[in-house]
């Protein structure tokens, strides 16, 4: 039973576009969402988290935004860069700090 | 945050064989984990590690095939036993640090042949 689902699994943006990767999840047990952005031959690393009792966060070019009714959120990338190109992939848990329960990835490619 | 080294960074085994990985932190932690990613894929939880107590694993993965210690604060091994060619994938360990941020190795790259 896959948790949390991710769609699309690739993407490809011109530089400076919109980049939005959707999660959906099951389990309402789930409390904390975050994002993880990994490069290739590395290991993910935190991009942006949210908990469910806020519908939106902002950091700099990335924004989650969070639909508690609909078991959804969504990363969306502002003025995206080649410099953003990279494997996306949003997240679950029981709380922060606890086991993560992964979506499964989306590949961006920032075309310049 | 954590800074977080695993060794070996890659390895080539042969079917049959055992291959002990290690990850080392900079800082104590309490909660160590373990995933595996297969290549293009994403990341399944094998295990937890707390000091002082047994790995809690998740479902479809066993003490025998996967034996983890986690002998202090800053250190933790995770074994695959008896490998298989299905082995063959990224095994990553991750850590709770400050904020209860998960922070993730690069990982050990591992083909069985």
């Amino acid at each position: 039973q896959q948790q949390v689902k991710q769609s699309p699994q690739s993407l490809i943006v011109q530089k400076g576009g919109i980049s939005i990767i959707n999660c959906a999840y099951e389990n309402t047990a789930f409390d904390y969402f975050p994002w993880y952005q990994q490069f290739p031959g590395k290991g993910p690393a935190l991009l942006i988290a949210i908990r469910p009792d806020v519908s939106e966060k902002k950091e700099g070019r990335f924004t989650i935004s969070f639909n508690k009714s609909a078991k959804q959120f969504s990363l969306h990338i502002m003025d995206s860069q080649p410099g953003d190109s990279a494997t996306y992939f949003c997240a679950a848990s029981k709380a922060a700090g606890n086991k993560l329960t992964f979506g499964g990835g989306t590949r961006v490619l920032v075309k310049p | 945050s954590a800074v977080i080294s695993q060794k070996p960074s890659r390895d080539i085994c042969q079917r049959g064989t055992s291959l002990t990985i290690q990850c080392q932190v900079d800082s104590q932690v309490t909660m160590m984990f373990w995933y595996r990613q297969q290549p293009g894929q994403s990341l399944t939880l094998i295990a937890t590690a707390n000091q002082g107590s047994e790995a809690t694993y998740e479902s479809g993965f066993v003490i025998d095939k996967f034996p983890i210690s986690r002998p202090n604060l800053t250190f933790s091994t995770l074994t695959v036993s008896n490998m298989s060619p299905e082995d063959s994938s990224i095994y990553l360990c991750s850590v709770r640090g400050q904020k209860n941020i998960q922070y993730f190795g690069a990982g050990t790259r591992l083909s069985v042949l």
